[in-house]
């Protein structure tokens, strides 16, 4: 079945350092979405990317969406602690605009030390 | 405005006992969507309501595990004889249109539960 993976599983920065996530689908996705859960939280909405070779950016945060719809990363420039959770990729698989759930990304959980 | 509610937020049961798991969505949100979360992994999906069509019930792990939604608004999730690798996170979400995986996922707070 359809997978999409995290790289890397887990990073700790010092505060101010960059940090990026990386993930990667084994099939083609209709949009990705990325979401954050901080420690003891639930997962909460940051960002959708629709289309092929979007980028978005919130503040520190940059978000692409590769070219061919199969991989995407968030990007964060000098990190805080308050950027301090689990950050989960979403994808929306492609199957000719039929409903369907995402597919979650198996998580990056980043520390930050101050 | 209220967002997914879920109840109990925590549950302790024994092995062998069953368990019911409440979601409220938000109002008017006709996907809904439960997941698992064992303690420090990635959402594993259990099972996805759209409004009036069948249940997506590829996710359920076992014929122990069973949902329904009752009037396209509170789910029920039902873990029939706990066994001790049930133990985890139940989070649950909700999404707005009828059409949609691309829709935002808006989750609840969980209910976290222990089987001894």
């Amino acid at each position: 079945g359809q997978q999409v993976m995290q790289i890397p599983q887990y990073q700790h920065v010092q505060e101010g350092e960059d940090f990026t996530t990386y993930c990667n689908s084994s099939t083609t996705l209709s949009n990705i979405q990325w979401y954050k859960q901080r420690p003891g939280g639930h997962p909460v909405f940051l960002i959708q990317l629709v289309k092929s070779g979007e980028v978005k950016k919130q503040k520190r945060l940059t978000f692409q969406f590769g070219e061919a719809k199969k991989n995407s990363s968030l990007h964060i420039t000098a990190t805080q602690t308050t950027d301090v959770g689990t950050y989960f990729c979403a994808g929306g698989p492609n199957y000719g605009g039929a409903t369907n759930k995402l597919i979650f990304g198996t998580g990056t959980l980043l520390a930050v030390q101050p | 405005g209220a967002g997914v509610s879920q109840s109990p937020s925590n549950k302790v049961t024994e092995k062998g006992k069953d368990v019911e798991l409440r979601c409220d969505p938000i109002s008017g949100h006709t996907a809904l969507y439960w997941y698992r979360q064992s303690l420090g992994q990635g959402l594993e999906f259990l099972i996805y309501f759209q409004g009036n069509s069948a249940p997506d019930k590829s996710g359920l792990p076992s014929d122990r595990f069973s949902a329904e939604r009752t009037g396209g608004s509170v789910s029920t999730l039902t873990i029939q004889r706990t066994q001790q690798e049930d133990s985890a996170v139940y989070l649950c979400a909700s999404s707005l249109k009828l059409l949609a995986s691309t829709d935002t996922q808006y989750f609840g707070p969980g209910t976290r539960l222990t089987v001894l």
